[in-house]
């Protein structure tokens, strides 16, 4: 398997435009998580999506992001407008289920980095 | 509302062994001790995990203390590339079954 992908890798924007990340989990993984990643902040968990369904986005910093999982391949992570305090690494991570056979170990994407101006 | 507590940062030798510590105090019946480790420029990737006996794979071992309000990490020849953050992380499969990671241990391991 390929492991979790994400892109873009990176992404340079302007404050005020809109920045579309995607993310597409290992295949049969039911678990989907977006992280941010700053100096300031560590390792933030923003929301996960169990079977697509979104279960806690209570880290969402606020109406300017949301997230989507239209089906089991596929997730995107969308801030606009975007502004300098959104720049970060942006980490997508899957997992099986836990306690079905699998250990709940999640799996993290290489990460994409953004940076708004 | 931190779950679980470690320390900013730990040094070690070398191919000496190296025991990082973590306290979860409140650490509920169903909290599973999770760790992971995020080497530099990448993302975190999973170390070990455990629930009440103590867990040996090919990367580290980890011990549960008896009341589970504490665990340690264990590498048993640190290498250069072991350098990285080390999360100690509580994870309940029954109930919010999120990640939610805290500072992290960042561990320097001198030649």
């Amino acid at each position: 398997d390929a492991g979790v992908i994400q892109s873009p890798r990176h992404e340079v924007t302007e404050m005020g435009q809109e920045v579309t990340l995607r993310c597409k989990p290992i295949s049969g993984h039911d678990y989907l998580f977006w992280y941010r990643q700053t100096m300031m902040r560590g390792l933030e968990l923003l929301i996960y999506f169990n079977n697509n369904v979104p279960i806690d986005d209570s880290g969402m910093p606020e109406d300017r992001f949301s997230a989507k999982m239209p089906n089991a391949s596929f997730s995107t992570l969308k801030i606009q407008p975007s502004e300098p305090r959104d720049s970060a690494v942006y980490f997508c991570a899957s997992s099986l289920e836990f306690g079905a056979g699998g250990t709940g170990e999640l799996f993290f994407g290489e990460g994409s980095r953004l940076t708004v101006l | 509302d931190a779950k679980t507590t470690q320390p900013n940062s730990m040094e070690s030798n070398e191919e000496e062994p190296v025991h990082l510590p973590c306290n979860h105090s409140t650490i509920s019946g169903t909290d599973y001790i999770h760790w992971y480790r995020q080497l530099p420029s990448q993302g975190p990737e999973y170390v070990i995990h455990g629930l009440t006996s103590n867990v040996n794979n090919r990367m580290a071992s980890l011990a549960i203390a008896e009341d589970r309000k504490s665990s340690t990490l264990i590498l048993h020849r640190a290498t250069l590339r072991d350098a990285a953050v080390y999360y100690c992380i509580l994870r309940d499969p029954h109930n919010n079954n999120d990640m939610r990671f805290g500072a992290g241990t960042r561990l320097t391991v001198k030649p």
